[in-house]
């Protein structure tokens, strides 16, 4: 049972260009989040999103915006991409238990800015 | 605001023997501690969290930590580790609500060497 999916693994794209990462929860799921991982392996949050409030982090430019369709999907979208926006992106998705909040990672995608 | 310093960018161990991964936190306020490890390709997965209660936590594949107020720290430690432990290990902070605010440390690569 994968509890979050993401897609592509692997991004290969030229600066200017428009692209987009998809990302799917499972329905069990409370909120969602995009993560931006730099070569450095220095991790930083950008957006949660939890069907009602988005909340972005300051500093993420606004090229970069998450698109929910469906209550299962928060997708990344990045325009004009920059050489700098090469990282590894990871999506996330939460879930309240009896221990508390836990959090899933998808898998990642390592996108390179030629 | 809270933040995280991992001491120890690299930790080379042979196997079987004893590790020690610091981390040292700063915050105004109480906070909740989290250790992720990353293995190679793969998603952030959560190894163990201290809420509240005993200062000393068990987590998943042998790992324990133990929270230090008056040195604000929580050192992962594992007595006897394997091949199979390489991998990258975040300590987090988070103030409180959602774990999607962690604030992450900049990771320690642990390679265990036969």
């Amino acid at each position: 049972d994968t509890a979050v999916s993401q897609t592509p693994k692997y991004l290969v794209t030229q600066m200017g260009n428009d692209k987009s990462i998809k990302c799917e929860k499972n329905l069990g799921h409370d909120t969602m989040y995009w993560y931006k991982q730099d070569s450095k392996k220095f991790l930083k949050i950008m957006f949660s999103y939890n069907n009602k409030e988005l909340i972005i982090n300051e500093t993420v430019p606004n090229r970069f915006s998450p698109k929910s369709p469906d209550k299962a999907h928060l997708n990344l979208h990045i325009n004009s991409l920059e050489l700098g926006d090469s990282a590894v992106y990871f999506c996330a998705s939460s879930q309240e238990d009896r221990g508390g909040e836990k959090l899933f990672f998808g898998s990642g995608t390592q996108l390179s800015v030629l | 605001a809270q933040s995280v310093t991992q001491l120890d960018s690299q930790v080379p161990v042979f196997e079987e023997a004893p590790v020690e991964l610091r981390c040292n936190y700063s915050s105004s306020v109480s906070v909740y501690l989290f250790w992720y490890v990353q293995y190679p390709n793969q998603g952030l997965q959560l190894l163990l969290k201290y809420l509240s209660g005993s200062t000393l936590v068990k987590g998943i594949n042998g790992f324990e930590a133990e929270f230090n107020k008056s040195q604000t720290s929580f050192h992962l430690r594992k007595p006897s580790v394997h091949i199979s432990d390489t991998a990258e290990y975040f300590c987090a902070v988070t103030a409180g609500g959602s774990q999607g605010n962690l604030i992450f440390g900049k990771g320690t690569k642990l390679s265990v060497k036969p």
